[in-house]
């Protein structure tokens, strides 16, 4: 079965510092993968995806990610963060198609803690 | 507006006392499905449904049931609820399919707690 692993638990950072946060999956083949954010009390928003083409995939808020096949990871990054950055970030993986239909599998999640 | 509901948002309740949370959404989607967040562990399925009629377990579907008679609800039955049931839940749905429409739109989650 596919997993997801985000290696950073924690992330403390300071404003304007540059984030860089961990996923791997486990499972190859055609994948769809996704980055989503939930802000304290809220609900999971989407982030970005990557479905094909351009690897380098841009999201709302200035955050992008990189999805790297040979090294089965879709690191999510932001140049320069803000205080309203803090929230819980979770990275998740749909499929291989073939295999977990329309399954998604989400990893533990970073909590990212920006200071002012 | 485009959403997904869930009701109740809060519950507690004792050990063995059925409960069924209720979603709903207005967007039309074929799929929905069950997840329940607990810290450390992300978010993990329990249930999903592709459409009217049509369900599967997830990862955790142990001490759950759903059922999808209409496309727009996917209620969550605890026929017998234990303490290790205590977690956020939530409900999202998508269009569903494994292509590229499956970009999940979540509710505002349910908080459980059983005692």
């Amino acid at each position: 079965a596919q997993s997801v692993s985000q290696h950073n638990h924690h992330v403390i950072l300071s404003e304007a510092a540059s984030l860089e946060l961990g996923c791997n999956y486990s499972y190859g083949g055609t994948v769809n993968l996704f980055w989503y954010v939930q802000y304290p009390g809220q609900h999971l928003q989407l982030l970005l995806k990557y479905f094909s083409g351009d690897p380098l995939v841009k999201g709302i808020k200035g955050f992008e990610a990189e999805f790297i096949k040979s090294k089965f990871s879709f690191n999510l990054r932001k140049p320069s963060v803000q205080w309203s950055d803090t929230a819980e970030y979770f990275c998740a993986v749909n499929g291989p198609y073939n295999n977990a239909g329309n399954m998604l599998t989400f990893g533990g999640g970073t909590r990212l803690m920006v200071k002012p | 507006e485009a959403q997904v509901t869930q009701n109740p948002r809060y519950l507690i309740t004792v050990t063995g006392k059925k409960l069924t949370v209720t979603c709903s959404q207005n967007m039309n989607h074929e799929y929905m499905s069950w997840y329940r967040q607990d810290p450390g562990l992300g978010l993990r399925q329990i249930y999903y449904s592709m459409n009217v009629e049509v369900t599967d377990k997830g990862d955790v579907p142990e001490g759950y049931k759903v059922s999808r008679k209409e496309k727009r609800n996917f209620p969550l039955i605890l026929e017998s609820p234990s303490p290790n049931q205590t977690s956020l839940y939530f409900c999202a749905s998508s269009t569903g399919g494994g292509g590229p429409y499956n970009e999940q739109f979540f509710g505002p989650g349910t908080r459980l707690t059983v005692l």
